[in-house]
């Protein structure tokens, strides 16, 4: 098993460009969910997936978009990168709900100029 | 709202010194409760769990006590290493919620001197 795989590593947007970040896993996880982690804030909850064909937004999901059309695949999409987007973003899943160990990918580094 | 508040970092220990990281919780219901530590570089990995009140979660080395009394599960170590070295987040999952959200503290970075 890969585990979470995320794409790119690392990226650098200008202001206003639109970007995908890619997140899939091969646990066959129901549940899977986008982060993003800033100094001193922890990780805050972006927008989330109980399976495929549904989604839902976490406590920051403004700017941007996410779609589950199977249950590997959960890209999280920018529409219109702004500064305020610089981050480490780290996808998840798990495979049902509460006291369920989740697994993170490697995370995406990502640059808005 | 559910929220997690963990003692604030940079915590710095001497190789083989006793660590404890604060970590106390507001949530409706019965959550579970979860630490995770972050190693340079790299995503969140579980270090341990707890699923139900006085439930004493544990690996390598690592403990923490679900107390339901003081709404608190504080993670402690006898002997760190500097292997050790991380940042560590406390974590709830509130089985009340139909989504089943995670909620994280805001974290605490270890440092551990040879």
């Amino acid at each position: 098993n890969a585990g979470v795989t995320q794409t790119p590593k690392f990226q650098v947007l200008k202001t206003g460009q639109s970007m995908t970040l890619q997140c899939a896993q091969d646990m066959n996880h129901e549940y899977m969910s986008w982060y993003r982690q800033d100094p001193g804030m922890g990780l805050r909850l972006i927008h989330y997936s109980v399976g495929a064909g549904i989604t839902d937004q976490g406590e920051v999901p403004n700017g941007y978009n996410v779609s589950r059309s199977t249950t590997e695949d959960f890209p999280l999409r920018l529409l219109s990168a702004a500064p305020s987007q610089t981050s480490v973003y780290f996808c998840a899943s798990r495979l049902g709900r509460t006291g369920e160990t989740q697994y993170f990918g490697p995370g995406t580094r990502l640059l808005v100029l | 709202g559910n929220s997690v508040t963990q003692m604030e970092g940079p915590v710095t220990l001497s190789e083989e010194a006793f660590l404890t990281i604060n970590c106390t919780y507001t949530a409706t219901g019965y959550p579970s409760l979860f630490w995770y530590v972050q190693y340079p570089g790299e995503g969140l990995q579980l270090l341990l769990k707890a699923t139900k009140a006085d439930d004493k979660g544990s690996n390598k080395g690592f403990e923490a006590t679900y107390r339901k009394e003081t709404t608190s599960f504080h993670l402690e170590k006898g002997s760190v290493q500097v292997s050790d070295s991380a940042v560590y987040f406390c974590a709830l999952s509130d089985r009340d919620s139909s989504a089943s959200k995670i909620i994280f503290g805001s974290g605490t970075r270890l440092s551990i001197r040879p």
